[in-house]
């Protein structure tokens, strides 16, 4: 069974403190691994992974895949308040149609105190 | 670019009536449309994909008589809860991915909707 399994399920942090946050998966016809925010209601997409060992960063985050392992981590330095949210690991699959299908995992929920 | 509407954001309707939600893409056009169910403290669960004029395809458990999607345009998809019941309380999202001036828009990455929030009493 595809599955996609995201630690810690909830952390709690200062501002300033740096956070990493870890998905692993376990999928067939792995395509890409997709990391997302989701505050209060429709998740906003951060970044799309698809080769191992390339970081991609936008600004405080940064990502990176490992295909070997099958696992991925998405940092936050300097974090701050409005870092707080539910961020979601998904893993994009194709299977076999041109339908690319999503597999989400359960969140990790972050909460940053000031 | 790239937005996603849903409508209405909440719904609260008595058992056994139906409730329609309506997902939109407003500058682009959707070949593809997902819609996912989140019950409190859980992740986004794929209830079924659309794609622009054919039928959509159900992930296995998801009664489709009981939810039924329409994606008749390329902007627009509809699902229909019919007969709800209380279980079906949860939060409905739709996300969309396609074309925007002749450009792939979203490969796996998928524009997402704010979300229904659906109450049935």
């Amino acid at each position: 069974e595809d599955k996609v399994v995201q630690s810690p399920l909830s952390l709690v942090v200062h501002e300033g403190d740096t956070v990493t946050l870890n998905c692993s998966y376990e999928v067939t016809n792995f395509r890409s691994l997709l990391w997302y925010k989701q505050e209060k209601k429709a998740p906003t997409f951060l970044f799309m992974l698809t080769s191992s060992g390339i970081e991609k960063k936008s600004g405080r985050l940064s990502s990176i895949l490992d295909k070997k392992e099958l696992f991925s981590i998405l940092n936050i330095t300097a974090t701050q308040t409005g870092d707080s949210a539910v961020y979601l690991c998904a893993v994009g699959m194709n299977y076999g149609g041109a339908t690319n299908k999503l597999i989400f995992g359960t969140g990790t929920l972050l909460a940053v105190q000031p | 670019g790239a937005v996603v509407s849903q409508h209405p954001s909440r719904v609260i309707c008595k058992s056994g009536t139906s409730v329609k939600i309506e997902c939109r893409s407003l500058d682009f056009q959707a070949t593809t449309m997902f819609w996912y169910r989140q019950f409190p403290k859980q992740s986004l669960m794929l209830m079924a994909t659309s794609n622009e004029g054919s039928k959509a395809t159900y992930e296995q458990g998801v009664e489709k008589d009981k939810f039924l999607i329409n994606h008749a345009s390329l902007t627009l998809s509809t699902l229909t809860v019919t007969s709800a019941h209380p279980e079906d309380s949860s939060f409905y999202i739709c996300s969309a991915r396609g074309l925007a001036g002749g450009r792939s828009l979203g490969g796996y990455e998928q524009y997402f909707g704010p979300g229904t929030r659906l109450t049935v009493t």
